[in-house]
């Protein structure tokens, strides 16, 4: 099974500051068809997670342009250039190349 | 606009047998894998069983498989998850949720907002 390994694991932040998450998979989601099969989702408190980024690097539609994915192969990152209060809650990184599919363990996202 | 909306979770007995349900509405159900993931308190998210469009293929986590069962009717627009021999750490919300395109294995771009189950004597 592809193992996803998120940090940080918390992540207290200012308004207006940037933020970054960094997801790591024990296997290459780069497919044959040039895409990484991996989503970044928001779970607010109480709620069910929304899709923020698929395939890596694009924003999922309503998603705000301050949300950003990277990365490739192995590596991958989620970045929030200025932290609004909205954004708190945990963060998934979840792999989509075959099953068993598989999330990180979440980042959970504060305001300071 | 899309809505997945979970039913049946319940407190039930190890041992137990449950059925949860999905109603979906507006997109074309047929054609969408449908899959179903839970969350155990303070664990990380976890994928249970994927369904694709026209009923077949279906995979399930190795935790469920030979104890949960997934299936779908279209023409009710419905998945469904049979759990059976229920055991403690079953206990969990459980979430439909859609693939964001037809025909295949992707992202989920919609979830419902879950059904809670139980599982305690």
């Amino acid at each position: 099974d592809i193992v996803m390994t998120q940090s940080p694991l918390s992540l207290p932040v200012t308004p207006g500051e940037p933020a970054s998450i960094s997801c790591r998979s024990t296997q290459s989601l780069l497919h044959s068809n040039g895409n990484n099969y991996l989503a970044w989702y928001l779970q607010k408190p109480g709620k069910s997670p929304q899709l923020l980024i698929y395939l890596g690097s694009n924003r999922a539609p309503g998603v705000p342009d301050r949300f950003s994915g990277s990365g490739s192969g192995t590596d991958f990152t989620l970045k929030i250039s200025r932290v609004e209060a909205e954004d708190v809650g945990l963060y998934h990184c979840m792999q989509a190349l075959g099953t068993p599919i598989t999330f990180g363990q979440g980042t959970r996202l504060e305001i300071k | 606009e899309v809505q997945l909306l979970e039913s049946g979770g319940v407190l039930a007995e190890p041992g137990g047998s449950l059925r949860l349900s999905c109603a979906a509405s507006g997109f074309t159900f047929n054609r969408y894998s449908m899959n179903w993931v839970r969350q155990a308190p303070g664990k990380r998210l976890e994928w249970v069983a994927i369904i694709y469009g026209g009923g077949s293929p279906t995979y399930y986590a190795d935790s469920v498989k030979g104890r949960f069962t997934i299936s779908r009717d279209d023409s009710k627009n419905t998945v469904y998850l049979q759990m059976n021999n229920l055991r403690a750490d079953d206990t969990a919300i459980y979430y439909c949720a859609k693939d964001r395109i037809p025909d295949g294995l992707f992202e989920f771009d919609y979830w419902g907002p879950g059904t809670p189950v139980i599982v305690s004597s």
